[in-house]
């Protein structure tokens, strides 16, 4: 079946440093791709998405491109605040699954100042 | 984007109560709702696919007469969790899919149970 992959957290980080949170998946045919991110108390907010291959989403200064050849969907920003600090969850929706989300474990991003 | 409300988004209960949340599609018409319960530091897991007009379809391992689902209208599925304990305490998380953008769904803020 359809999984998700994401890198173990948490994840520390100063501010203004350079964010990296690998996501690799699994699926059969040709999924969406999301990153959410969760604020603590709160629900999930999508963050950006990409549909298909080599699609890049951006939205706040994180981006993630869409690798098919990696089955990979890395979710990056240039320079992190301690407002970013939340859990972020990697995600793909696919025809196969009737288009129910497949989330990866979620990854803890902590910035200090 | 579309917007997803759920109500109350806190709720604390004693032990035997029931209690609804109310999941709402506040600027479209869902045909297909979906409720997940979030453990501390965990992913969300799937409980049930709700759709309207219809019985819900339960995940695996989830009590459908514990945890009672009703989908009465395009804009509005409620979970019933009844009979709660303290294990049953958790945060539940509900979304919506807009039938124009199968791909995509709009999730609710949550609602934070706890069961005394």
């Amino acid at each position: 079946g359809d999984s998700v992959t994401q890198m173990e957290g948490p994840v520390t980080l100063s501010e203004e440093a350079f964010l990296t949170i690998n996501c690799t998946y699994t699926a059969t045919g040709y999924p969406s791709l999301f990153w959410y991110v969760q604020y603590p108390g709160e629900g999930l907010q999508l963050l950006l998405k990409a549909t298909k291959a080599d699609d890049k989403g951006s939205n706040k200064g994180f981006e993630a491109t869409y690798r098919k050849e990696t089955t990979s969907f890395h979710l990056e920003k240039g320079s992190v605040q301690v407002s970013d600090s939340a859990v972020y969850f990697c995600a793909l929706s696919a025809s196969g699954g009737s288009y129910i989300p497949t989330f990866g474990r979620g990854t803890s991003l902590i910035v200090h100042p | 984007g579309a917007v997803v409300s759920q109500h109350p988004s806190r709720v604390i209960c004693k032990s035997g109560t029931s209690v609804k949340i109310e999941c709402r599609s506040l600027d479209f018409q869902a045909t297909t709702m979906f409720w997940y319960r979030q453990f501390p530091k965990k992913s969300l897991m799937l409980m049930a696919t709700s759709n309207e007009g219809s019985k819900a379809t339960y995940e695996q391992g989830v009590e459908k007469d514990k945890f009672l689902i009703n989908h009465a209208s395009l804009t509005l599925s409620t979970l019933t969790v009844t009979s709660a304990h303290p294990e049953d305490s958790s945060f539940y998380i509900c979304s919506a899919r807009d039938p124009n953008n199968e791909v995509e769904q709009y999730f609710g803020p949550g609602t934070r149970l706890t069961v005394t």
